[in-house]
């Protein structure tokens, strides 16, 4: 069945980088999209990025300078880095997916909660 | 980018009930706007498609509609199991955009 799970640290310092991983089964990196969406404690939901099914990455345009997305297609992983971590990016983390027939998130993982403070 | 404004913020209704919930586009975005629903701690889950397209295993008390710039989530005769946030989001152009949401809330 379709699953996607987010991984990551946990707690990063201010101006380091985050790095988080979604593994996915199920599916296909090579026919799905996948995006990452966060939402800050309390707050409603933002759309950060996504890595397409050919490879090409999108990003929000405010995060886009601190923004890299990149996939490992042989061991079903998408990979998102935040660089310059700001307090206000802490949050939970999601991957989803969507692909080129129909865009709306039909499969969620759990998410994962990162926490910025020193 | 396309802001999304859901109205009303907060929605305090009694089990039984029937609801609506806005959503307005700042532009016209045909029907590609979807619906989620998120209970607290929990994950996002889709609700209706494309404006009014059912989703498999939806109860059908939910139901969609709209198009351009106007969109309504219905729930028809809310349930206990229901009160939560949801969220509307375009799937139109990048970036994706969502609502900040609508907490529906036991009266």
């Amino acid at each position: 069945q379709v699953q996607l799970k987010e991984s990551g640290p946990g707690l990063v310092q201010p101006s380091q980088t985050l790095s988080l991983t979604c593994t996915v089964s199920g599916f296909s990196l090579t026919s799905y999209n996948v995006h990452w969406v966060r939402q800050p404690p309390g707050k409603g939901l933002e759309w950060v990025g996504r890595m397409r099914y050919n490879g090409d990455a999108s990003f929000n345009s405010p995060l886009k300078s601190r923004l890299s997305i990149s996939r490992d297609t042989s061991k079903n992983q998408v990979f998102l880095k935040v660089n310059s971590l700001q307090t206000d990016d802490t949050g939970t983390y999601y991957c989803t997916r969507d692909n080129n027939y129909y865009w709306y998130f039909d499969f969620w993982g759990p998410g994962t909660t990162v926490t910025v403070s020193s | 980018d396309i802001v999304l404004t859901q109205s009303p913020a907060t929605l305090s209704v009694t089990p039984g009930e029937s609801v609506s919930l806005s959503c307005r586009a700042s532009q016209g975005i045909t029907t590609s706007i979807h619906w989620y629903q998120q209970k607290s701690n929990e994950s996002p889950r889709l609700l209706i498609k494309y404006g009014s397209q059912s989703i498999s295993g939806i109860p059908s008390r939910f139901s969609g509609s709209g198009s351009g710039t106007d969109f309504t989530l219905s729930i028809n005769r809310v349930e206990s199991e229901d009160f939560s946030v949801y969220y509307c989001q375009q799937s139109y152009s990048l970036p994706y955009t969502f609502g900040a949401g609508t907490k529906l809330e036991l009266k």
